[in-house]
């Protein structure tokens, strides 16, 4: 069975300061793991991913994941928040056996403050 | 550059009326997904293809629901009869393979059933 935790349903941060939204999964085999954004009216959009090569991930506009196993955790991260990263953010897990699972998390809102 | 693409982007409905929705993916994806997202959460899969076959559709509420890629190609997903609780937005979404690979989603069609 898998499962994903996303652990903050809305996190606010000032322009400018580091952002951190946190994600926790459970899987039975080993994981691919998603971030994926949804800006408002907008379709979801890639962030990043993490198909066990290199376990921090750098994807676009800034952001990186790193991906710890012992910790079971897939936090997401950006050093500098800007007003354009105000979205929802969703964690996911996705196992390749012989039966495909794809799962989202309930979603993280950021919000900017200027 | 290519999009995945959904009709209609709204619907409303009464209850018990059937509706149908259509996606048509990136050209050569021969992966399709469809997932329901109910506001302020986050999408859940309903049915997955490879090519024409159902790979997942153990969310799919079978016996209301129902999808097809009968060429592999284009899809649609029906409801009937809808239920005030189908109200939700339906995304379809596309990938060149399964598990890992990146999916690229649609707009969306926002359904409101009264």
């Amino acid at each position: 069975a898998q499962s994903v935790t996303q652990l903050d349903s809305h996190v606010s941060v000032s322009e400018g300061t580091p952002v951190l939204l946190r994600c926790n999964y459970s899987s039975s085999y080993s994981p691919s793991l998603f971030w994926y954004v949804q800006h408002p009216n907008k379709g979801l959009q890639l962030l990043l991913k993490y198909t066990s090569a290199a376990t921090l991930v750098k994807g676009i506009n800034g952001f990186e994941a790193e991906f710890k196993k012992s910790e079971t955790s897939f936090h997401l991260t950006k050093p500098s928040a800007h007003m354009s990263d105000a979205a929802e953010y969703f964690c996911v897990v996705s196992t390749y056996s012989s039966a495909s699972k794809i799962i989202f998390g309930s979603g993280t809102r950021l919000s900017i403050r200027p | 550059e290519a999009e995945v693409a959904q009709s209609p982007r709204y619907k409303i409905t009464e209850k018990s009326q059937a509706v149908a929705f259509w996606c048509d993916p990136i050209s050569g994806h021969a992966t399709l997904y469809w997932y329901r997202q109910i506001l302020g959460q986050g999408p859940e899969l309903l049915v997955q293809f490879q090519d024409e076959s159902v790979v997942d559709d153990s969310q799919l509420p079978k016996d209301r629901f129902s999808a097809e890629r009968l060429k592999g190609v284009d899809s649609t997903l029906k409801i009937q009869p809808a239920e005030l609780g189908d109200s939700a937005m339906y995304l379809c979404a596309s990938s060149l393979g399964g598990g890992a690979d990146t999916q690229y989603f649609g707009p969306g069609t926002r359904l409101t059933v009264l």
